[in-house]
């Protein structure tokens, strides 16, 4: 079983859509979750953390499910500049540990 | 500004002559790494290191080197380029405990072996 996977999209969406990715993890002892995104051809950057209450930050929630072993990005409101390739990102070997290991992304198209 | 950089930028090169990827940070992290990135594979490390001098091997370290002498430099070295090598090379920094803390991506290095 793969340490991280996502569904790798795409998923086109129109404007103002909501879309909602899943990511599913194989440690149950993973500490550290993440939502990273990477527009084409240029380095990923921090979206945002994954907190074990949930969190928000705009138009994006990311939410955790420990039982499940899954973390999820939800988007409302998609805009244009969404378009882009999100990239699930978990520390699978738990705290002090020093790698993480990336999902291979799911690729989101906004289309006017 | 805070930034991770990368040289070359592009690079292209035939098999079997060493080549060196420069990767230098200057927000004094303990936590440097260096990631490829290949179509359907996704992000996945090559080496990491904790601090000057520490560094360990990551998930394809094979036919790679690195050093870390300096804090803010963390050179990606390949000795015999192979085709196989060919791909979009990343360098990143994060504060110690690099796993639970935001990792800050160079622009990359594209590389081709040929």
């Amino acid at each position: 079983r793969k340490e991280v996977e996502q569904d790798p999209g795409p998923f086109n969406v129109p404007e103002g859509a909501t879309v909602a990715f899943n990511c599913t993890y194989s440690n149950s002892a993973s500490q550290s979750f993440f939502w990273y995104r990477q527009d084409c051809r240029k380095e990923p950057k921090l979206l945002m953390s994954v907190y074990s209450s949930g969190n928000e930050d705009g138009r994006f929630t990311a939410q955790l499910n420990r039982a499940s072993q899954y973390i999820s990005l939800l988007i409302r409101d998609s805009k244009l500049s969404d378009s882009a390739t999100y990239l699930c990102v978990v520390n699978v070997g738990g705290a002090g540990s020093y790698q993480l290991t990336f999902g291979k992304g799911t690729k989101l198209s906004v289309i006017p | 500004e805070a930034q991770v950089t990368q040289n070359p930028r592009y690079l292209i090169t035939v098999t079997g002559k060493k080549l060196t990827v420069t990767c230098s940070q200057n927000m004094n992290h303990e936590y440097m790494s260096w990631y490829r990135q290949d179509p359907g594979l996704g992000l996945r490390q090559i080496y990491y290191s904790m601090n000057v001098e520490v560094t360990d091997k990551g998930d394809v370290p094979e036919g790679y080197k690195v050093s870390r002498k300096e804090k803010r430099n963390f050179p990606l070295i390949l000795e015999s380029p192979s085709p196989n090598q060919t791909s979009l090379y990343f360098c990143a920094s994060s504060t110690v405990h690099g796993g639970d803390n935001e990792q800050f991506f160079g622009p990359g290095t594209r590389l081709t072996v040929l």
